[in-house]
C-alpha cells in the first residue's frame, strides 16, 4: 500500500511568518514529488515540484526533499492570509498515476 | 484550470439513477483521471486513462465506469448512483513521458439523495 502521510493541522501561523509544511512517503521508489494547494471550494493547483535530493525555490516557495529519510517539506516565507488554503501532497512511484496525502490545512492569521 | 472543463458543475439526483460526468480538455494530453473528494479522505483515483480506449482501475472504481473515445473527452458514469457516491469529482489531465505532475479541472458537485 503506497502511502502518503501529512499532519491535517490547521497550522496557524502570524503573518509574515514561515510556514513549514510536511509529507512522509513510504514508497521508496517514488520519483516526482508535487504540491498542490487548495482553496475552499476549489480545485487543487499545482504550486511546486521537485525531483532530486535538495531544495527548489520558486518566489516565496521552497520544496526540500530527502529520498534518504522519505521526507518532503514545502516552507512559505513571508506567509499572506491569502496563503490560507489546504495543502496536499502527492508522489509518483513511476507509473502515470499520483497518491495524495490527505492535505495540511494552513491558516494564516493578520 | 489548463484548458479543463467539466459538465455539469453541480448535478442533485436521485438514489438508483445513472449519471454521467463529462471532462474535457484542449490540451491534447494523453493521461487523464477521474478523482473524488470527500472530507478525511483526501482525492481518491476512481479510474484513468492513458490513451484513447485505454483506462485502467483507481483505488475506488467500484460502481463505477468511464469512457474514452476522443483523446479531448473522459466520461464518468454512475451506473446507479447511490447516497455513498455523494462527492465532488475533480477530472485531472498529464502528458506523457513524466514526470506526470497534474493539473486539474474545476470539479463537480455531485449530490445523490
Amino acid at each position: 500500500q503506497k502511502e502518503v502521510e501529512q499532519n491535517s493541522g490547521p497550522l496557524s501561523v502570524p503573518e509574515g511568518a514561515i510556514a513549514s509544511l510536511n509529507c512522509t512517503y513510504s514508497d521508496r521508489g517514488s520519483q516526482s514529488f508535487f504540491w498542490y494547494r487548495q482553496y475552499s471550494g476549489k480545485s487543487p493547483e499545482l504550486i511546486m515540484s521537485i525531483y532530486s535530493n535538495g531544495d527548489k525555490e520558486d518566489g516565496r516557495f521552497t520544496a526540500q526533499l530527502n529520498k534518504a529519510s522519505q521526507y518532503v517539506s514545502l516552507l512559505i516565507r513571508d506567509s499572506q492570509p491569502s496563503d490560507s488554503a489546504t495543502y496536499l501532497c502527492a508522489v509518483n512511484i513511476g507509473y502515470s498515476t499520483l497518491t495524495f496525502g490527505k492535505g495540511t490545512m494552513l491558516l494564516v492569521s493578520p | 484550470d489548463a484548458g479543463i472543463t467539466q459538465s455539469p458543475r453541480h448535478k442533485v439526483t436521485e438514489t438508483g439513477t445513472p449519471v454521467t460526468l463529462r471532462c474535457h480538455q484542449t490540451e491534447n494530453h494523453r493521461y487523464m483521471y477521474w478523482y473524488r473528494q470527500d472530507p478525511g479522505h483526501g482525492l481518491r483515483l476512481i479510474h484513468y486513462s492513458y490513451g484513447v480506449k485505454d483506462t485502467d482501475k483507481g483505488e475506488v472504481s467500484d460502481g463505477y465506469s468511464v469512457s474514452r473515445s476522443k483523446t479531448e473527452d473522459f466520461l464518468l458514469t454512475l451506473e446507479s448512483a447511490t447516497s455513498s457516491q455523494t462527492s465532488v469529482y475533480f477530472c485531472a489531465i498529464s502528458d506523457e513521458g513524466g514526470p506526470y505532475e497534474q493539473f486539474f479541472g474545476p470539479g463537480t458537485r455531485l449530490t445523490v439523495l
